[in-house]
């Protein structure tokens, strides 16, 4: 399978706990997105690279959140201290940034609920 | 930033009967982009429209980009029930922001065999 994926699929915690996802692009793909998806919205922008830069924190994102993506392949997700408002379903993103190219490809997504 | 509505909400069709969705904006938009999200699902990549007045076709499917670039709609014609799930409008404001995507809330498609 040569799409993307995410680790775990679903999360379950308890307030204030720390917690960490993973997502692994499309291989020859230099940008990541990472989005948030609660019930009945569309997906809500976090944050993106441009291989290991990080490009752009949405303004929504509090300090309690951070991404890294060090070798410019994998990227991860870190909620720490963890509140029931972050419970959502997390989504991970691909592109291969060159002209003509703008799709994004997403993964299966991490559900995380916050008990 | 960038703000899209989309209407309706929720569309209920009997299969076969077309369907269209509307995606709107206050301001002038640099490009439109259409996803699918089946139940469970995760979000794939329809098309992307660019030019004003843009109309282009994949099979039953025909989106539109409106010629002041500040709405655009995707019509189904004749649907089936794999059509089922929820479409999303979505754009960025280009240049530095290109791929940062703004989605609108989505019209859930159901269609009754």
């Amino acid at each position: 399978d040569t799409g993307v994926s995410q680790n775990p699929r679903h999360k379950i915690t308890k307030r204030g706990q720390n917690v960490t996802f993973r997502c692994d692009p499309i291989s020859e793909h230099n940008r990541l997105y990472w989005y948030r998806q609660t019930l009945g919205q569309g997906p809500e922008f976090l944050t993106y690279f441009q291989n290991e830069a990080q490009l752009e924190k949405s303004r929504l994102l509090s300090d309690r959140f951070s991404a890294e993506r060090p070798k410019g392949s994998f990227s991860t997700l870190e909620i720490q201290r963890t509140e029931q408002g972050d419970s959502a379903m997390y989504l991970c993103a691909s592109s291969l940034v060159r002209a003509g190219a703008y799709e994004q490809y997403f993964g299966p997504g991490t559900r995380l609920t916050v008990t | 930033g960038q703000q899209v509505m989309q209407i309706p909400q929720y569309q209920h069709v009997q299969e076969g009967e077309d369907f269209t969705t509307y995606c709107n904006s206050s301001t002038t938009l640099s490009n439109i982009q259409w996803y699918k999200q089946r139940p469970g699902g995760h979000p794939v990549f329809l098309i992307q429209l660019v030019k004003s007045g843009e109309v282009k076709k994949q099979k039953r499917l025909t989106f539109q980009f409106g010629e002041a670039k500040k709405n655009s709609s995707l019509h189904i014609t004749a649907t089936q029930t794999t059509d089922v799930g929820t479409y999303f409008c979505a754009t960025d404001a280009g240049g530095t922001s290109y791929g940062k995507l703004t989605f609108g809330q989505g019209t859930i498609l159901t269609v009754h065999p």
